[in-house]
């Protein structure tokens, strides 16, 4: 496998299930990203982790925890969703998290597409 | 707050035609992003823009970056259904140039 894999690419879960998102990346990066994309709305960053390290959590509910054992492998563990959660939640990695003014390119995944019900 | 807008947030055309898709925000970015997105995939990153004025060409995409560095444009000429798909453009947070701040998107729709 190449690229950003993620895993499952379609999930529906109850109000009361839990239930994890996987993301793989094979390009050797260090930075990954998790993104929430709702309809008719932007992107919305949720975490960022660097070298294994959590950087971003944007105010994301804690019904959401994400998990990065390792640069290759991100996480994010579901429980007690609501149906206003449901999304395509996109995973992306980049060779490093730019810390200057300029973006490094970043390469996403092809989303897992969450119903709640 | 640092926001980008996008115009049109829907377009249809027919094979052939040009078209103009807008990204607009109150704030100065350091430089802009536009990815496309297909059906059943992730974005996709088509360019970056740093300075501004700058115009890069893709084959029959155009993009430029404004002056005040605040908007930008993305233009298509002689549209194909391949161009089909959702058009984003990002920015980068001030001095924090990994984490992207996205529009809503523009979703495009080139009939055959």
């Amino acid at each position: 496998e190449t690229g950003v894999t993620q895993t499952p690419r379609h999930l529906v879960m109850g109000m009361t299930n839990k239930k994890s998102l996987k993301c793989e990346q094979h390009l050797g990066h260090n930075a990954m990203y998790w993104y929430k994309q709702s309809a008719k709305k932007p992107l919305e960053l949720m975490f960022v982790y660097n070298f294994k390290e959590q950087t971003e959590n944007n105010s994301v509910p804690s019904r959401f925890s994400p998990e990065c054992p390792n640069s290759s492998h991100l996480f994010l563990h579901l429980h007690t969703l609501q149906p206003e959660d449901s999304a395509l939640y996109l995973c992306a990695s980049s060779p490093l998290l730019a810390g200057g003014p300029l973006p490094d390119t970043q390469y996403f995944g092809p989303g897992t597409r969450l119903t709640v019900l | 707050t640092q926001l980008l807008e996008q115009s049109p947030q829907f377009l249809s055309i027919q094979e052939g035609e040009n078209l103009t898709v807008y990204c607009n925000s109150s704030s100065v970015f350091s430089s802009l992003q536009w990815y496309r997105q297909e059906p059943g995939e992730g974005p996709v990153l088509l360019v970056t823009v740093v300075t501004g004025g700058e115009v890069k060409k893709l084959k029959r995409l155009t993009f430029q970056f404004g002056d005040a560095r605040k908007d930008s444009s993305l233009h298509i000429t002689a549209a194909q259904p391949g161009d089909t798909g959702l058009y984003l453009c990002a920015g980068p947070r001030y001095n924090q140039g990994g984490k992207l701040i996205f529009g809503q998107g523009t979703e495009l729709s080139v009939k055959p």
